[in-house]
């Protein structure tokens, strides 16, 4: 089956600090991308939807400037998380779709769990 | 707007058989998710739902009724291992997919 690997599975870092969480796609070509952050004892949020090449689209009231995602290549996307500060703290999760399964289900990495001191 | 609507938890015993409902109202309608999510882990991918009708899947087995906006989970023989948050999520018709909050389901000794 389709195997997403994310990376680092946990990171624990100073404020201020930047951070990049990289998500790769084993065994197919990700055509689309998505990064979820999720709160204790709450759902997923979708942060971004990334496509191969193309600019991210992000969901309302997530800055841009902030999380800056990368998707260049169709194997790899990188979220990085600028200037982390505590309320940063979360369970970052990226998940993947191939070419021709928008109707499919995602295929999630582990998750990456960040904590800003 | 759109929304998906599942308990916020529930209680069954190990052995036992529980039924997770979920309601949506969604703009177009491409699929019906129920993702596995253990504590401090991502989901896991349990059914897809695309047409009316029950998909089983050993333990699991899960009902889609479009036209009711209406699907349910069901896992019998539970296990203690079946303590998780279920989440129902549906592709609109943009293929974005709406998340519902998740039920918390314990199982009891």
């Amino acid at each position: 089956g389709a195997v997403v690997s994310q990376h680092p599975s946990w990171v624990i870092c100073k404020s201020g600090t930047s951070v990049k969480i990289e998500c790769r796609s084993l065994d197919f070509q990700a055509t689309t991308m998505f990064w979820y952050r999720q709160f204790p004892k709450q759902s997923l949020m979708l942060m971004a939807t990334s496509n191969e090449g193309s600019k991210a689209t992000y969901e309302q009231g997530v800055e841009k400037d902030k999380f800056l995602i990368n998707h260049a290549s169709l194997t790899l996307s990188t979220l990085t998380v600028t200037s982390a500060h505590p309320e940063d703290s979360s369970f970052y999760i990226c998940s993947a779709l191939g070419m021709g399964e928008g109707n499919q289900p995602q295929h999630f990495g582990d998750g990456t769990r960040l904590s800003i001191l | 707007g759109q929304n998906i609507d599942q308990p916020t938890e529930m209680t069954a015993t190990e052995g036992a058989i529980v039924q997770i409902n979920c309601t949506y109202q969604t703009s177009g309608f491409n699929g019906l998710f129920w993702y596995q999510q253990h504590a401090g882990e991502a989901p896991t991918f349990l059914s897809y739902n695309v047409l009316d009708g029950l998909e089983e899947k050993g333990r699991f087995s899960s009902f889609l009724s479009r036209s009711k906006g209406y699907s349910y989970l069901l896992l019998k023989e539970l296990q203690m291992k079946d303590s998780a948050s279920y989440l129902c999520a549906v592709k609109d018709s943009n293929y974005q997919l709406i998340w519902g909050a998740g039920t918390k389901l314990i199982i009891k000794p």
